[in-house]
């Protein structure tokens, strides 16, 4: 079954915890995104990567952080920097010289 | 920056009816608009897109329309069913490398039954 998988699903962060959120795909997409989605907002991009070991900031990097270790898995980690974390995030894939974006089934953060 | 204005915010319709999404996007160098329906808790999914090559595609009761002049796109749904209430993404994106999408707001749509 091909996709993208996110986990987990929900998510809570205590005050000054990093969490990572994961995102694996099999679709053997080159590029990968994370986007923040804010109810009443359109998703905003966070980092991507176009290519293992290689990643770029988003518009709002700031308080996060990713890896690129494996072309199927994108980890991103939400530091403590981050002071507004609540949120539905969202992981995307796509092949590189191909425009369509595909998602994940996303993860819900909340802060306890 | 560059941005995508999205009309309207929220929408009804009575099933059976047509619903129209509307789009403007400021970039001129965009010349890929998808159109991603997502539901309650779940990633958007991708139901319809047009390259800026094309002035309008249909798929049963969905189709897009483009104008590049006005820079302006819309969403067409017909014979509206309840299974077609959720929430529509519109997108422009440009190609730099990758292609760098910009989202819309987001509409509600509602089919009453």
């Amino acid at each position: 079954d091909g996709g993208i998988t996110q986990s987990p699903k929900y998510l809570f962060r205590k005050e000054g915890q990093n969490v990572t959120l994961s995102c694996e795909q099999n679709l053997n997409h080159d590029a990968m995104y994370w986007y923040r989605q804010d109810p009443g907002q359109g998703l905003r991009l966070i980092y991507y990567s176009q290519i293992v070991n290689d990643f770029q900031k988003g518009d709002i990097a700031e308080g996060y952080s990713v890896s690129r270790e494996k072309k199927e898995s994108f980890p991103l980690t939400v530091t403590s920097a981050q002071k507004n974390p609540t949120a539905f995030y969202l992981c995307a894939s796509s092949d590189r010289t191909n425009e369509k974006l595909f998602f994940g089934s996303g993860t819900q953060l909340s802060v306890l | 920056g560059e941005n995508v204005e999205q009309h309207p915010s929220t929408l009804s319709v009575q099933e059976g009816d047509s619903a129209v999404i509307k789009c403007t996007y400021s970039d001129s160098a965009s010349n890929y608009f998808p159109w991603y329906k997502q539901e309650l808790g779940k990633g958007p999914q991708l139901i319809i897109d047009i390259r800026s090559n094309v002035g309008e595609k249909k798929d049963q009761r969905i189709a897009v329309t483009l104008n590049k002049t006005a820079k302006h796109f819309s969403l067409h749904i017909t014979e509206t069913q309840p299974e077609d209430s959720a929430v529509y993404f519109c997108a422009a994106a440009a190609f730099s490398g990758t292609y760098k999408y910009i989202f819309g707001t987001g509409t509600r749509l509602k089919v009453l039954a």
